[in-house]
């Protein structure tokens, strides 16, 4: 399959900080990702889609000034956390899909903490 | 885009066939049966999926039932490293959401 990197895989950051989580597609143009965030034991929360050059769509109930996706070009994908606390402390995960795939590929998460 | 049923947990042996059923008996016709599992701590990893016909691939098979209501993921001989948890999902092609629902934590015993 597909690989998708996601970077960091770890992150502890303090309280009032913003964090950047960065999800490449290394072997394929990825016109669409999805983010997520997963809290223990639970199923993984669609957060936002986006598309490449286009504006996130958020889910209902998730905060585009807090949670910023970038999707400036067909390989790169960032999901910056911002003013975290500790509530915000979770598994986030992206995938991406191709032009050509119907299928979409993970990263392989990052676990954020926030202190 | 329809809803899937799966049980919540299952067992199996290993070395045995694990065969994890879904229900989705509201597809429509453009809607495809996708399935993917998580393994602990990891990000969700893409097996199969389907339309209407059976399929095979390295890692399982897909059967699907001929009124499309339901399907059938089997791991023809389960591993230790099988253990995890498997998510059905049913969805047009190029669908802007990517939904998971519960899935089915299956653990394979030795």
């Amino acid at each position: 399959g597909a690989v998708v990197s996601q970077h960091p895989s770890r992150v502890i950051c303090k309280s009032g900080t913003s964090v950047k989580i960065e999800c490449r597609s290394l072997d394929f143009q990825a016109t669409t990702m999805f983010w997520y965030r997963q809290f223990p034991k639970k199923s993984l929360m669609l957060m936002a889609t986006s598309n490449e050059g286009s504006k996130a769509t958020y889910e209902q109930g998730v905060e585009k000034d807090k949670f910023l996706i970038n999707h400036a070009s067909l390989t790169l994908s960032t999901l910056t956390v911002t003013s975290a606390h500790p509530e915000d402390s979770s598994f986030y995960i992206c995938s991406a899909r191709g032009p050509l795939r119907t299928e979409a590929f993970f990263g392989q998460g990052t676990r954020l903490t926030v202190v | 885009d329809a809803k899937t049923t799966q049980p919540t947990s299952m067992d199996c042996a290993e070395g045995r066939a694990a065969n994890l059923p879904c229900n989705h008996s509201t597809i429509s016709g453009n809607e495809y049966v996708y399935w993917y599992r998580q393994i602990h701590s990891q990000g969700p990893q893409y097996i199969i999926h389907g339309l209407k016909n059976n399929e095979t691939n390295e890692m399982a098979s897909l059967i699907i039932t001929e009124d499309r209501k339901s399907s059938t993921l089997i791991l023809p001989h389960a591993t230790l490293r099988d253990t995890a948890v498997y998510y059905c999902i049913v969805i047009i092609q190029g669908a802007q959401k990517l939904v998971f629902g519960q899935g089915t934590r299956l653990t394979i015993n030795p």
